[in-house]
């Protein structure tokens, strides 16, 4: 089945490491989105990339990295410079289409937790 | 900028009653709107979409939305709850000159069924 797997599903951070989130879709879509979800603020958007070998900023992307080396991948790394990374992170991706905007599909998160 | 306002963070209703989940948005510029639903430790799941034609948009277990473009609204409506759908319920909107097919998400509304 074509989907968005993200893993782990949960995951703990030490002080001062960095920690990377996996996100690797199957549907053979463009753009891929990372997105931070915290209770009572809805979703976030970290990152997004539209096309392989270039990503832009979102609204709070300080504190994280990403790459996207292939168009199916689109790791996130959490670093040390982000003071408060406990928060439930979703990746999603979406066709780009003639510009005309198509739904994106997400995948199940995952909950990220300091120690 | 564009925003999202979802007025309720939590609507209890019990089964079988209708119910009403608000959605307000602010933009200078032509939109698309969707509704996704999030049911717990999941990611997001899309209910339905506007992107253009008739103003009235509906899903296939029963909720459906209106675009009112003068109100700039875009709430969501079923008239009869299942205890199966209590979850969490996000707006989002995408402006039509698509930047990436960026959304911009609302806080979300809890709707919580009782038998």
């Amino acid at each position: 089945d074509g989907g968005i797997t993200q893993s782990p599903k949960y995951l703990f951070r030490k002080e001062g490491q960095n920690v990377t989130l996996s996100c690797e879709q199957n549907l053979n879509h463009d753009a891929m989105y990372w997105y931070r979800q915290d209770p009572g603020q809805g979703l976030r958007l970290i990152y997004y990339s539209q096309i392989v070998n270039d990503f832009q900023k979102g609204d709070i992307a300080e504190g994280y990295s990403v790459s996207r080396e292939k168009k199916e991948s689109f790791p996130l790394t959490v670093t040390s410079a982000q003071k408060n990374p406990t928060a439930f992170y979703l990746c999603a991706s979406s066709i780009l289409r003639g510009g005309r905007m198509q739904p994106q599909h997400f995948g199940d998160g995952t909950r990220l937790s300091i120690l | 900028a564009q925003s999202v306002t979802q007025l309720d963070s939590q609507v209890p209703v019990f089964e079988e009653a209708p119910v009403e989940l608000r959605c307000n948005y602010s933009s200078s510029v032509s939109v698309y709107l969707f509704w996704y639903v999030q049911y717990p430790n999941q990611g997001l799941q899309l209910l339905l979409k506007y992107l253009s034609g008739s103003t009235l948009v509906k899903s296939i277990n029963g909720f459906e939305a209106e675009f009112n473009k003068s109100q700039t609204s875009f709430h969501l409506r079923k008239p009869s709850v299942h205890i199966s759908d209590t979850a969490e319920y996000f707006c989002a909107v995408s402006d039509v000159i698509n930047q990436g097919g960026k959304l911009i998400f609302g806080q979300g509304t809890e709707l919580s069924v009782k038998p």
